[in-house]
């Protein structure tokens, strides 16, 4: 079974403070995909990254980067500088190519509030 | 261009009425995917379509719960006899085809059910 976990429910810093979203994942699958998706209060959930399970370069987009490790199971989302937009819960999900499987596990989420 | 749009956004029922939610997926995307997301939860998978061939239907959580793609672009998800556990946000989100994993979301129907 694939499982997906956001230890830290919610996460209030000041603006300006650097912050790093904990994701741990689980799965049998060797060949596997891994999301962070934003969900601000309009409900819509925003795409901002995917990681294939070859891939473990960390990858940086401007304020935003992600630590991926393999040998903890666990790919970490960070926000640099932060800034009350980013103010959103915060999904790590897992896709595993498992019978073709195309469905998304997501973990709980993490409320992240940034305070000006 | 347009994104995945959702409607109603809103839907108030009372218990043991049918509801209908409809999802227009972006154009020209092949995969369709809904998902259930209760309040302070991930989502969680409901099914999924290939154009209209429904592929995986194991979230659903009951036979009350039925979705249909029938032209393989606006899906609908119908739940008969609503419950008051059946109350969250339904979610569609569609993809360009199986190959790519992507997959972009809509707004959401927040169903109330009383």
């Amino acid at each position: 079974a694939q499982k997906v976990t956001q230890a830290q429910t919610e996460i209030s810093v000041v603006e300006k403070e650097d912050v790093t979203l904990d994701c741990v994942y689980e799965t049998r699958d060797t060949t596997y995909y891994l999301f962070w998706y934003k969900q601000p209060p309009s409900g819509e959930l925003v795409f901002l990254i995917r990681r294939n399970s070859f891939d473990e370069q960390n990858e940086i987009s401007g304020r935003y980067s992600w630590n991926f490790q393999k040998s903890t199971s666990s790919f970490n989302f960070t926000i640099t500088a932060s800034q009350v937009v980013d103010s959103a819960v915060y999904f790590c999900a897992l896709r595993a190519l498992i019978q073709g499987a195309q469905k998304l596990v997501f973990g709980q989420g993490t409320r992240l509030t940034i305070n000006p | 261009g347009a994104g995945v749009s959702q409607s109603p956004r809103y839907k108030v029922a009372k218990r043991g009425q049918d509801v209908a939610l409809r999802c227009d997926p972006i154009s020209g995307h092949v995969s369709l995917f809904w998902y259930q997301q209760a309040l302070g939860q991930g989502p969680e998978f409901l099914t999924y379509f290939q154009n209209e061939a429904q592929l995986d239907k194991s979230g659903l959580p009951s036979d009350r719960f039925f979705a249909e793609r029938p032209e393989g672009s606006v899906s609908t998800l119908k739940i008969q006899r609503t419950q008051q556990e059946d109350s969250a946000v339904y979610l569609c989100a569609s993809s360009p085809d199986r190959r790519t994993d992507t997959q972009y979301f809509g707004p959401g129907t927040r169903l109330t059910v009383l």
